[in-house]
């Protein structure tokens, strides 16, 4: 079965960074565009970053635009979002999500909790 | 940028009916999706491509899209569709939206 396990949140101070990783399995993962979204506490969902299933995309938020990379490593079947210049405003709850070609996010991650903060 | 509006809250009987409502411009010309995401969980697909329903989601879930508006429609609701919901779309302009939210209290 499909699953997508996150990790690699936690407390960090405002300008450092943080990397998250999201491990798939369950499916070809070379096959699928994969997605970070992010939820702040008590507030909706936001979309962060996409990498085609190829890496050769990318595209990113406007609020995360310059500070995020997201990328993938094909072999160890894992997602990652490095996060520089870290701001209040980018603590949330962040999921890895799988696209399917059809227009929609059909698996998510638990979520890793990220919390900007002195 | 591309906004989709969808009402704070909703509340229903068990056993009745439900309705979400996402607006957006020309909506109706982009496929629509939901999502449901109950406290401490992550978001669950409901519907897909504006009425279709994964496998495993009851065929009380219901979904439409025409002209600026998008409904999802949860008929004879249970408690355990006590949740909040978020219809998703894309657009060129900003990439992948989703709407603001609805919780779907039953009581």
């Amino acid at each position: 079965q499909v699953q997508l396990v996150e990790s690699g949140g936690g407390v960090v101070q405002p300008g450092r960074s943080l990397r998250l990783s999201c491990a798939a399995s369950g499916f070809i993962f070379s096959s699928y565009d994969m997605h970070w979204v992010r939820q702040a506490p008590g507030k909706g969902l936001e979309w962060v970053a996409l990498i085609s299933y190829d890496g050769g995309k990318r595209y990113y938020a406007d609020s995360v635009k310059g500070r995020f990379t997201i990328s993938r490593d094909t072999s160890k079947n894992t997602l990652f979002l490095q996060m520089d210049s870290l701001r209040a405003e980018d603590t949330a709850m962040y999921y890895c999500a799988r696209y399917n070609s059809g227009n929609y996010f059909d698996y998510w991650g638990q979520g890793t909790l990220v919390t900007v903060s002195s | 940028s591309y906004e989709l509006t969808q009402p704070p809250s909703v509340s229903v009987s068990p056993g009745q009916t439900a309705s979400i409502t996402c607006s957006g411009d020309k909506l109706g010309d982009k496929y629509v999706c939901w999502y449901q995401q109950k406290p401490g969980q992550s978001p669950v697909l409901v519907i897909y491509q504006d009425n279709k329903r994964p496998s495993g989601i009851p065929d009380r879930f219901f979904g439409s899209n025409s002209g600026n508006t998008a409904t999802l429609t949860i008929s004879g609701t249970h408690t355990m569709d006590e949740a909040d919901y978020y219809c998703q779309t894309w657009d060129s302009s900003t990439s992948y939206v989703f709407g603001t939210g609805t919780k779907v209290t039953v009581l």
